[in-house]
């Protein structure tokens, strides 16, 4: 079973810094997920990715295989950003069951 | 299009009383997912559905949850009884067969007393 874990658990920031949260898996992946939950359960799908680099507005995901090792980047952060952001991995071989980390809390305080 | 729909929102009952939960996932998905997230944490697989076909229930408390979806379409999870330690936030998800990106409803809240 993957074992994933994210760092920080929890990140406050000042509006306008930049933003970095880590996940690390254990097993060889066929994509790595980072999703949004804002207060209330809502699970939004940010980023999909198995290799290299995505951009989506101020948000930015970047993943490396060999290490097993992916970021999320927030820049010029804004209070909206409050959220918890989960990684989630899916196994290969036709897997698509996703194995989620903990989650880390970021607050942006204005 | 609507995105996955999930009811109640919120619902506060006593320990040893049942439980249901709606899901109606987005048209046309064919899987769908059943998690249970407790606070703090990530979301957890209880059960997932190909069609009308439970293909995944190995993470179901049989002994009090159970779920269905008939038709391949709609699908209820229950508890009976229900027990403290059920408190949680119950998510649904779909998503297209064979397919990485999952559709996630707003959840139920469950706080049981």
């Amino acid at each position: 079973k993957n074992e994933v874990e994210q760092s920080p658990q929890n990140l406050t920031a000042q509006e306008g810094e930049f933003i970095t949260i880590n996940c690390s898996y254990s097993v060889g992946i066929s994509a790595l997920h980072w999703l949004q939950q804002h207060p209330g359960g809502g699970i939004v799908s940010l980023f999909m990715l198995s290799s290299g680099k995505k951009k989506h507005g101020r948000l930015i995901a970047t993943i490396n295989i060999q290490e097993k090792h992916s970021s999320l980047h927030i820049t010029a952060s804004h209070p909206r950003d409050s959220a918890v952001y989960i990684c989630a991995v899916t196994g290969g071989a036709g897997s698509y069951q996703l194995t989620f980390g903990k989650g880390t809390k970021l607050s942006v305080i204005p | 299009e609507a995105g996955v729909v999930q009811s109640p929102r919120y619902k506060i009952i006593e320990k040893k009383q049942p439980v249901a939960f709606w899901c109606n996932p987005i048209s046309g998905h064919n899987t769908l997912y059943w998690y249970l997230q407790n606070l703090g944490q990530g979301p957890e697989l209880l059960i997932r559905y190909e069609n009308e076909e439970a293909v995944d229930d190995s993470q179901l408390p049989k002994d009090r949850f159970s779920a269905e979806r008939l038709k391949g379409v709609d699908s209820t999870l229950k508890i009976q009884p229900a027990e403290l330690g059920d408190s949680a936030v119950y998510l649904c998800a779909s998503s297209l067969q064979n397919t990485d990106t999952q559709y996630f409803g707003p959840g139920t809240r469950l706080t049981v007393l």
